[in-house]
């Protein structure tokens, strides 16, 4: 079974632009999260959407936006980018969004804003 | 809202021996959960072991054991028999009350096994 897969894997995007990154769950869960991951430091947690519903929103500004399409994939957006953006993007998909279903993580986009 | 400390940036442990990774955390929740995560340089995130704050008894998974010290606010990874696989990042991270996936990360601890 495939895991979570994140396309794409390496992006860079030069400042003031837009950006799109995609998350695919595995097969069967209805749960998708993102993540911001700074080099040097633990993930951040953005966005968490279930069953297509916004179910939980982390400290990011409005440049930040999700949505979760009735397949149960998922698009991080990014509006206005700037150099602080560049990060390491994860995406996790689990069963439920309750604490007792195990996240699973994706590989990440490396995304680079010059 | 929940933070999570890790105290020790890099450690390096030889092979075969055992290793303590250290974690504290703060929450104002009853309820949660906590979780020790592996970030080889492939990226992706691997779950080692996760404890339910209301059971009193250590998680373990193979070599994999954790101390966890609800009091002290304290949960502690125990990595036996360390194996060249091992090296990673690791991360200990608590669950928000509403979902498993709001996840709060601390900084990471680098480990090396070393040969």
């Amino acid at each position: 079974d495939a895991g979570v897969t994140q396309s794409p894997t390496h992006l860079i995007k030069t400042r003031g632009q837009h950006v799109t990154l995609r998350c695919s769950p595995i097969s069967g869960h209805k749960s998708v999260s993102w993540y911001q991951q700074v080099l040097g430091q633990g993930p951040q947690f953005i966005f968490q959407y279930y069953e297509k519903e916004e179910r939980g929103r982390g400290n990011f500004p409005d440049r930040f936006s999700a949505r979760q399409f009735p397949n149960y994939s998922s698009e991080l957006n990014v509006n206005a980018l700037l150099l602080g953006d560049s990060a390491l993007y994860l995406c996790a998909s689990s069963l439920g969004w309750n604490m007792n279903t195990e996240a699973f993580f994706g590989q990440g986009t490396r995304l680079t804003v010059v | 809202a929940q933070t999570v400390t890790q105290s020790q940036p890099e450690m390096s442990v030889q092979e075969a021996e055992t290793v303590t990774l250290s974690c504290t955390y703060d929450t104002s929740e009853n309820n949660y959960y906590l979780f020790w995560y592996k970030q080889p340089p492939s990226r992706q995130m691997i779950l080692v072991i996760r404890q339910e704050a209301y059971k009193q008894q250590n998680a373990t998974e193979n070599r994999f054991s954790v101390n966890f010290q609800k009091a002290a606010k304290s949960f502690s990874l125990k990595i036996s028999d360390s194996q060249l696989g091992d090296t990673a990042m690791y991360f200990c991270a608590i669950s928000d009350q509403t979902g498993a996936n709001n996840l709060f990360f601390g900084t990471g601890t680098r480990l090396t096994v070393i040969p």
